[in-house]
């Protein structure tokens, strides 16, 4: 079965230092991998997504991931926290096996500070 | 860009009455599908739909629920009569044809069964 653990429940940073959000990942496949961002009453929006091309892999508003294999990781950094990242974030996994099913974590939220 | 839209926002309903919630996907796609999230809770599949039948449901997903794609557009979910335990918001998705494909997500609609 797949699942993806997400190990910090709330992050919180100073605007203009580095963002890192955890995610572990476990899956029986070839996973694609995905973070989605979920703004105060907004809907989920794709930030990155992870197919099995290049480990590192560059989304929107400066957000990239690294998947490793050999950590079964897929961590989201940001360079320079921005005060409008602060939301929900969530890693994700699919199941290749069920219409790309969708299997969630539980999500963490980032604060930015001033 | 192209959006899944979900209406209404916000709808509240007295248990044991009937709603349907609505979705329009993205027109070129194919794969339809409702998640839920209750509140402080994680985001949970609830069905997928391709080629006018259910493709895949999860035990959530009992004879109270029943989803429709009465025409052309529209992707509906349908709760027969309502619990308490209903109240969620409720995300419609959508995807294109392509085994990588992402869902994209609508904004939502918050249930609140009173």
């Amino acid at each position: 079965a797949q699942s993806v653990t997400q190990l910090d429940s709330h992050v919180s940073v100073s605007e203009g230092t580095p963002v890192l959000l955890r995610c572990n990942y476990s899956s029986s496949y070839s996973p694609s991998l995905f973070w989605y961002v979920q703004h105060p009453n907004k809907g989920l929006q794709l930030l990155l997504k992870y197919t099995s091309a290049a480990t590192l892999v560059k989304g929107i508003n400066g957000f990239e991931a690294e998947f490793k294999k050999s950590e079964t990781s897929f961590h989201l950094t940001k360079p320079s926290a921005h005060m409008s990242d602060a939301a929900e974030y969530f890693c994700v996994v699919s199941d290749p096996r069920s219409f790309q099913k969708l299997v969630f974590g539980t999500g963490t939220r980032l604060l930015v500070s001033p | 860009e192209p959006e899944v839209t979900q209406t209404p926002s916000h709808q509240v309903t007295q248990m044991g009455q009937e709603v349907i919630l609505r979705c329009v996907p993205i027109s070129n796609h194919l794969y339809f599908y409702w998640y839920r999230q209750i509140l402080g809770q994680k985001v949970e599949f609830l069905v997928s739909f391709y080629n006018n039948e259910i493709s895949e449901k999860s035990e959530i997903f009992d004879d109270q629920f029943s989803v429709e794609r009465p025409d052309g557009s529209n992707f509906t979910l349908k709760i027969r009569s309502t619990k308490l335990e209903d109240s969620a918001m409720y995300f419609c998705a959508s995807r294109a044809t392509g085994g990588n494909s992402p869902l994209h997500f609508g904004n939502g609609t918050r249930l609140t069964v009173t």
